[in-house]
């Protein structure tokens, strides 16, 4: 089956750096996003990977590694705007988006 | 970048009336368009993927006749929700796939639309 899994909920710190992991399993794969969702918005796209490595933009960085089925969104010196969902997807073969139940980031002064 | 909007952003109606809600692409064209529903506290959803010039694909679960989806030109889709129920009651998000740039499939999203039935 397609599964993607990511933490529920992290807490962090103001000024401070979080990495918010994603585990995927996938019927094919072309390509990893990430979204950021505020309470009561639709989600904005962030970054999309579709060969391993690091993507870095500006305070929020996006790594992909295909073999280990995996990748991680960090962002870095917080700020309490970036309290929100942030979600993982993967596309399959047919560039269907699989959707994690996204990770609730809750940032503390 | 690329904008999509979503009229209306809220909607109010007695249990059942119809309601349209259209998704549009506005600075680029969108031979695909997903509509999502997401409840409270829960992930996205996806519904149906509309295609332009064809029939609607509907997710297991999701009744077609009760959601209706017209995908008719390359910048607008709609979804209406026939004869609405209060558990109809959500917020519905659009989304297009924007090909430009050699591949990459990236989805942007609508800015979505509340229901509420009464």
């Amino acid at each position: 089956g397609q599964n993607i899994d990511q933490p529920t909920e992290m807490t962090a710190t103001e000024g401070a750096i979080v990495q918010i992991n994603c585990t995927y399993q996938t019927s094919g794969f072309n390509g990893l996003f990430w979204y950021q969702q505020h309470a009561g918005e639709a989600p904005t796209f962030l970054s999309y990977n579709v060969l391993d490595g690091l993507e870095e933009k500006g305070r929020f960085s996006s790594f992909l590694s295909r073999s280990k089925g995996y990748s991680y969104l960090l962002l870095k010196e917080l700020q309490m705007k970036d309290s929100a969902s942030y979600l993982c997807a993967a596309t399959d073969s047919n560039y269907q988006l699989i959707w994690g139940a996204g990770t609730k980031l809750i940032i503390k002064p | 970048g690329a904008v999509v909007s979503q009229h209306p952003s809220w909607v109010i109606c007695k249990s059942g009336t119809s309601v349209k809600i259209e998704c549009r692409s506005l600075d680029f064209q969108a031979t695909t368009m997903f509509w999502y529903r997401q409840f409270p506290k829960q992930s996205l959803m996806l519904m149906a993927t509309s295609n332009e010039g064809s029939k609607a694909t509907y997710e297991q679960g999701v009744e077609k006749d009760k959601f209706l989806i017209n995908h008719a030109s390359l910048t607008l889709s709609t979804l209406t929700v026939t004869s609405a129920h209060p558990e109809d009651s959500s917020f519905y998000i659009c989304s297009a796939r924007d090909i430009r740039g050699g591949g990459q499939e990236t989805q942007y999203f609508g800015p979505g639309t509340r229901l509420l039935v009464l």
